[in-house]
């Protein structure tokens, strides 16, 4: 069973804009992280935040946890047409050393 | 390094055939699983290993099999294919598969089973 939950399902946006994806999930965690998938091809690893961890930033991405809430967000800024991809949050914890569980992914669009 | 490889890359089978995805990484890890994705579905895993001669059932193991025998190789057994495992599969690969670690990707197997 899926343990994070992406929202919204699609979004999108003029080049430029930002970009905001979030990311629900049920159980307490270790980490989290983030992937983008371009059409046809495999996940690619973004970002990974720490349960002790509140914000993090890898150039243009901003990630942000809440453990109270167990949320986060995946924050894009200034995007770019080359973004366009569905994006995947990943939980790691919950009893498991090894299995990372993934949502169902956001589909970001970005027009030029 | 080429990373995680998968071939081959589509495959059609007819119900009832038996066929083998495989999947191999060049990056010394000793981490390895295989993941499903239909769609509205997201990710699902289906098999992993934490090192040669270790492997372990996922989310969605039945109608799978799975061995490995060396770090490198870790290949998807479809017993008797069916329909409901029409499915993108990707092999993912991490060094050591504790909490914390960043998963590798292959590119996929794109599978049609008729």
């Amino acid at each position: 069973s899926q343990q994070g939950e992406e929202d919204p399902q699609a979004l999108s946006i003029q080049e430029g804009e930002n970009a905001t994806m979030n990311c629900s999930y049920k159980t307490s965690i270790n980490n989290l992280q983030w992937y983008r998938q371009n059409s046809g091809r495999g996940l690619v690893h973004l970002i990974l935040i720490r349960s002790n961890e509140r914000e993090k930033h890898s150039g243009r991405l901003r990630v942000t946890l809440d453990t109270s809430k167990k949320s986060s967000s995946l924050l894009i800024t200034a995007s770019r047409a080359a973004d366009t991809a569905s994006y995947f949050c990943a939980t790691a914890g919950g009893g498991s050393n090894y299995k990372l569980t993934f949502g169902k992914g956001t589909l970001l669009t970005v027009n030029p | 390094n080429a990373g995680v490889t998968q071939t081959p890359k589509f495959q059609v089978l007819k119900t009832g055939q038996s066929m083998t995805l495989q999947c191999a990484q060049d990056m010394n890890h000793e981490y390895m699983s295989w993941y499903r994705q239909d769609p509205g579905m997201g990710l699902r895993l289906i098999h992993y290993s934490v090192g040669a001669g270790i492997t372990d059932q996922g989310e969605v193991p039945n109608g799978y099999n799975v061995s490995r025998s060396t770090t490198e190789d870790f290949p998807l057994r479809l017993l008797s294919a069916a329909p409901s495992q029409t499915s993108v599969y990707f092999c993912a690969s991490s060094y050591s598969g504790t909490i914390g670690e960043k998963l590798f990707f292959g590119s996929g197997t794109q599978l049609s089973v008729l």
